[in-house]
């Protein structure tokens, strides 16, 4: 069964200081991963996803991750962390099951709380 | 903005009730997917839809289902309502095809709220 997972619950920086949300997954063949961020009473928004190509994907406000097949890993990074990046992160990989091509299902890890202090 | 909206904001009904969640896709898009978001399950697939058919089934419950319309909008008809159903409920929406990359993007969500 494909899975995700976000081994920490909560990931706690100090703004300037750069930030790292661990991802890993569990997929049969090529994965579709995606990083999204939900603020609080707010939907998710998409960062960034990896489908093929450079191993670094860089997204929106300054994120970016890096995938790594050997190690199935995606996490999330930011050079800089900025109080205002606090917010809920979740992992997500494409459900590669069924076999229609017009089916995407998300498959999400549980979360990270990130917390930023000035 | 996403460009997906969905509607209530929030809703407060009383067990044994039915409820309907609404949801308007991005402008081209023609996947509507439902998620429920809960503190003990996270957030879960429930149904998939791709113009106007079904497409995924996910951990939906028998008291759920949905449906796309032609002008692709999509609701979410929740009945017999338990406490357990208290959530979260987003919708999302995506072009579909294999070769979009399939980034979903999500509407602000639906807090049901069971008593």
């Amino acid at each position: 069964a494909q899975s995700v997972a976000q081994p920490e619950d909560q990931v706690n920086v100090a703004e300037g200081n750069p930030l790292t949300v661990k991802c890993t997954y569990s997929v049969s063949g090529n994965p579709y991963l995606f990083w999204y961020v939900q603020y609080p009473n707010r939907g998710l928004q998409f960062l960034l996803k990896y489908i093929t190509g450079d191993n670094l994907v860089k997204g929106s406000y300054g994120f970016e991750a890096e995938f790594n097949k050997s190690q199935t890993s995606f996490h999330l990074k930011k050079p800089s962390a900025l109080v205002s990046d606090s917010a809920l992160y979740f992992c997500a990989v494409r459900d590669m099951g069924g076999g229609s091509s017009n089916t995407g299902k998300l498959i999400f890890g549980q979360g990270t709380t990130l917390q930023v202090k000035p | 903005d996403s460009g997906v909206t969905q509607t209530p904001k929030h809703l407060i009904t009383a067990t044994g009730q039915r409820v309907t969640l609404r949801c308007s896709p991005r402008s081209g898009d023609l996947s509507v997917y439902w998620y429920q978001q809960s503190l003990d399950q996270g957030l879960q697939f429930l149904i998939q839809y791709y113009n106007g058919e079904e497409r995924a089934k996910g951990n939906i419950l028998e008291r759920f289902s949905a449906q796309q319309f032609p002008d692709l909008h999509s609701e979410l008809n929740l009945s017999s309502l338990e406490l357990g159903d208290s959530a979260l409920y987003f919708c999302a929406s995506s072009v579909g095809g294999a070769s979009q990359g399939y980034e979903q993007y999500f509407g602000p969500g639906t807090r049901l709220t069971v008593t």
